[in-house]
């Protein structure tokens, strides 16, 4: 089993709709959460790290639930410019950065 | 300027060819990693280093080694390219603070033919 999971997509969504995507951890002992965008060809760039209580940044919310071992995050009202692949990323126990394939999304017209 | 440059961006390279990816910081953090990234794998981790004299393998390490010539400076080696490591390798920072993310370069895409 991969240390951190993500459905592959592609997400395929028009302009404006609300698309979320789920990330799963096998590590409980997992310290802190991101989620990274990375563009093709370009490099990994922070989107937002997610916190307990969960946390919101303008159209992008994120989301962590401990206990089911899941962190998601939430697109709304998607622009053209939201097309891009998104990381899941977790920090375990042992301070190491685990990343998961990541999630394609190409937001369509 | 990029806080995390690499370089080169492209290299083409033969099989057993050595080869030195170079990667170097403005971030001013001690920590400085490198990963490869294929297609449907997400991100490894070949090799990290905390300060200039701690060294670490990472989970993919064979085939590879290390540099860390200055705080600032990390550089990785291909010691005989084989045609499975062509990738798309990056170069990440981070300070010592667990609740910050990675800074990544722009990467490097290595072929070996």
């Amino acid at each position: 089993r991969k240390e951190v999971e993500q459905d592959p997509g592609p997400f395929n969504v028009p302009e404006g709709a609300t698309v979320a995507f789920n990330c799963t951890y096998s590590n409980s002992a997992s310290q802190s959460f991101f989620w990274y965008r990375q563009d093709c060809r370009k490099e990994p760039k922070l989107l937002m790290s997610v916190y307990s209580s969960g946390n919101e940044d303008g159209r992008f919310t994120a989301q962590l639930n401990r206990a089911s071992q899941y962190i998601s995050l939430l697109i709304r009202d998607s622009k053209l410019s939201d097309s891009a692949t998104y990381l899941c990323v977790v920090r375990d126990n042992n301070n190491d950065m685990r990343f998961g394939a990541g999630t394609r999304l190409t937001v369509k017209p | 300027d990029a806080d995390v440059t690499q370089t080169p961006r492209n290299r083409i390279t033969k099989t057993g060819k050595r080869i030195m990816l170079e990667c170097s910081q403005t971030k001013g953090h001690d920590r400085m990693y490198w990963y490869r990234q294929d297609p449907g794998l997400g991100l490894r981790l070949i090799y990290y280093s905390f300060d200039v004299k701690d060294i670490n393998k990472g989970e993919i390490s064979d085939g590879y080694s290390v540099s860390r010539q200055a705080q600032a400076k990390f550089s990785l080696s291909l010691e005989s390219a084989i045609p499975n490591q062509t990738a798309l390798y990056f170069c990440a920072t981070s300070p010592v603070d667990r609740t910050y993310g990675y800074t990544f370069g722009s990467g490097t895409r290595l072929t070996v033919v």
